[in-house]
């Protein structure tokens, strides 16, 4: 049972560059997060995905962010014009559909760590 | 107001002891989940148990169980018989009924255990 994959593991960009990151989730998993990690932080919640539908975004993720799952498999983040304040852990995780609604486990990746200079 | 309060920021425990790692939650949903993750320092946030709010036992996996009191809010994580391997960081996260498919997490608890 392959795991949730996150390329590249490590991202060094220049500050005014756009950065993009992929996620290839649990291959029988429909849904698929986004969380941002900043040092010494939890995880925050940035956008979700049940199959090729973006459902839900937070407030967090400005309008540089886009995110898209186009064939429902693999999903991207793109961060434009990226400044300083996005150097941050960037997580995926994927879970199942389900009636158990509330016991649906996110499964992550082990994140791509973003430093913009 | 923070909705998920993990009030040590660093734990320390010796080989073999037994740890509580607390966790208080703040909701007003009746149907929610409680999760802890384990953050070892190459990042990757490994699961290691769920409490439902329905639930009328605590949840046990292996060397982990976790103190459910509703009334109090509260979960906190045991771990038994640490070792050496258990150091990392560790994140209760709460997903409510109302409010869609996301986690919140608290902010973490460092642990270390000592040989």
């Amino acid at each position: 049972d392959t795991g949730v994959s996150q390329d590249p593991r490590h991202k060094i960009t220049k500050r005014g560059q756009n950065v993009t990151f992929r996620c290839d989730p649990i291959s029988e998993h429909n849904r698929l997060y986004w969380y941002r990690q900043t040092l010494g932080q939890g995880p925050e919640f940035l956008t979700y995905f049940q199959n090729e539908a973006q459902l839900e975004k937070s407030r967090l993720l400005s309008d540089r962010f886009s995110a898209e799952r186009p064939k429902g498999s693999f999903s991207t983040l793109e961060i434009q014009r990226t400044e300083q304040g996005d150097s941050a852990m960037y997580l995926c995780a994927s879970s199942r559909g389900g009636s158990v609604y509330i016991k649906n486990i996110q499964y992550f990746g082990a994140g791509t760590r973003l430093s913009v200079l | 107001a923070q909705k998920i309060t993990q009030t040590q920021p660093g734990m320390f425990v010796q080989e073999k002891e037994a740890v509580t790692l607390d966790c208080t939650y703040d909701t007003s949903d009746q149907s929610y989940g409680l999760f802890w993750y384990k953050q070892p320092s190459s990042g990757e946030m490994i699961f290691l148990i769920y409490q439902g709010s329905y639930d009328e036992q605590n949840a046990t996996e292996g060397r982990y169980s976790l103190n459910f009191q509703k009334a109090r809010k509260s979960a906190n994580l045991v771990i038994s018989a640490s070792q050496l391997g258990d150091s990392a960081m560790y994140f209760c996260a709460m997903r409510e009924d109302s409010w869609g498919q996301n986690f919140v997490f608290g902010p973490g608890t460092r642990l270390s255990v000592l040989p």
